[in-house]
């Protein structure tokens, strides 16, 4: 597919549990974001990755979050624990690395914590 | 204080005319860009336009123009020409540095296009 991809695309879980969310980002971006769009809000930076560089962590909001990245290919992020204020939209974004400024975000996936 | 403020949370515009998005930023870094993504309603955010902290001419890209009033810290979005398709969120972001990483976000303004 030529765009971001995202799966699931929805999430419904227990408060508890853990899931995984992940992200395709567009062949050939080196560089891959997660941000959280809570209902009606603006979007939240969680984690960064580009190339084989260490991620930039500092959005993440506790240390239930994790995200992993394999080489310049899939990302996954993983909450652990989910608490119902995790509840949100999660976005990924990619870019290029010589235009890291542009970033192409996938359609999101929808944490539901019940 | 808020990196990114958007103080219209909802704006209505006739089909046809222009309307104006407001942004305003707050950094000290000299070297920063500033974005407007489109989120209509399935969820997915569009990339619009981007603005250089260093660049002179305003960015326009098709029906979008973005006026920069750096002195002011002000980055409007302007669409011109609205289409029915307009209607959705805009985001004003920012990103700090030199470097690129994260984007700062505003709460966003939902914009309604009438016939």
């Amino acid at each position: 597919g030529a765009g971001v991809s995202q799966s699931p695309s929805n999430k419904v879980t227990e408060k508890g549990k853990d899931v995984e969310l992940r992200c395709d980002p567009i062949s050939g971006h080196t560089a891959l974001y997660w941000y959280r769009q809570r209902l009606g809000q603006g979007l939240e930076f969680l984690i960064y990755f580009q190339g084989n560089s260490a991620p930039d962590k500092s959005g993440l909001p506790s240390d239930r979050f994790s995200a992993e990245r394999t080489g310049e290919s899939v990302s996954t992020l993983t909450i652990q624990r989910t608490q119902q204020e995790d509840s949100a939209v999660y976005l990924c974004a990619s870019s290029l690395a010589y235009r890291l400024a542009e970033q192409y975000f996938g359609p999101g996936t929808r944490l539901t914590v019940t | 204080a808020q990196k990114i403020t958007q103080t219209q949370p909802g704006m209505f515009v006739q089909e046809k005319e222009a309307v104006t998005l407001d942004c305003t930023y707050d950094t000290s870094d000299q070297s920063y860009g500033l974005f407007w993504y489109k989120q209509p309603s399935s969820g997915e955010m569009i990339f619009l336009i981007y603005q250089g902290s260093y660049d002179e001419q305003n960015a326009t890209e098709g029906r979008y123009s973005l006026n920069f009033q750096k002195a002011r810290k002000s980055a409007n979005l302007v669409i011109s020409a609205s289409q029915l398709g307009d209607s959705a969120m805009y985001f004003c972001a920012m990103r700090e540095g030199g470097t690129a990483s994260k984007l700062t976000f505003g709460t966003g303004t939902r914009l309604q296009v009438t016939l």
